[in-house]
């Protein structure tokens, strides 16, 4: 069965909206990352987490937040959300260190109106 | 700081044909380097992942690639493709500020595989 899973699959959303998009893991592994995916644009690293409580900017954080309550959750918060944010956005999780392996979920489609 | 480059966006092979597609990286050091593979619709898989010792590593479905240390290349191969390979490949080499289990991901190349 499925390691990472991602809920919403589909959100459509208005501008000025909040959004929360959640990612659960079953692995037990200390990182978690945001991604986005855009044409042209590849992945696209938000943020990530090195376990509970913690959280960190990835290369792209502006707009976003993010939230690590638990090993196996990480949301991703969008306060306010806006057209540019319109997306596929993908969670992964992995072990900390050099040459870890990172596990994808199926992600979420993410249309903002 | 470290890079990978995919010089094709996009690759057309037809069905039974050999298959490469290329990977360029920078990095200070021996890398980790990994192959990922995307189908409509879903996450990203890993195929195959390379660190040391022999320079062709074997991955999943008949994917190998082979790291080049003096042409910093790690370009993915597959000797007969078949149409359900039809799907995107990102090359990832491993961050290695904070030896954190970050990637650092090419932009991807989308291989169609014609009948």
């Amino acid at each position: 069965e499925a390691a990472v899973t991602q809920s919403p699959r589909n959100k459509v959303a208005v501008t000025g909206g909040k959004v929360t998009l959640s990612c659960n893991q079953t692995n037990n592994h200390n990182n978690m990352y945001w991604y986005r995916q855009d044409t042209g644009h590849g992945l696209r690293l938000i943020h990530y987490s090195y376990g509970a409580g913690s959280t960190e900017k990835g290369d792209i954080p502006d707009g976003y937040k993010a939230s690590r309550p638990s090993q196996e959750n990480f949301s991703l918060i969008l306060e306010l959300a806006t057209p540019s944010q319109t997306s596929v956005y993908f969670c992964a999780s992995g072990d900390w260190g050099l040459g870890a392996e990172q596990f994808f979920g199926p992600g979420t489609r993410l249309t903002v109106l | 700081a470290q890079s990978v480059t995919q010089p094709d966006a996009r690759v057309t092979v037809s069905e039974g044909a050999s298959l490469q597609l290329r990977c360029k990286y920078s990095y200070s050091g021996t890398p980790y380097l990994f192959w990922y593979v995307q189908y409509p619709r879903q996450g990203l898989q890993l195929l195959l992942k390379y660190y040391s010792g022999d320079p062709v590593v074997q991955g999943v479905n008949g994917f190998e690639a082979e790291f080049i240390k003096s042409n910093s290349s790690f370009h993915l191969r597959k000797a007969s493709v078949h149409w359900s390979d039809s799907a995107v490949y990102f090359c990832a080499v491993s961050a290695t500020a904070g030896n954190t289990g970050k990637l650092i991901f090419g932009l991807g190349t989308t291989l169609q595989v014609q009948p």
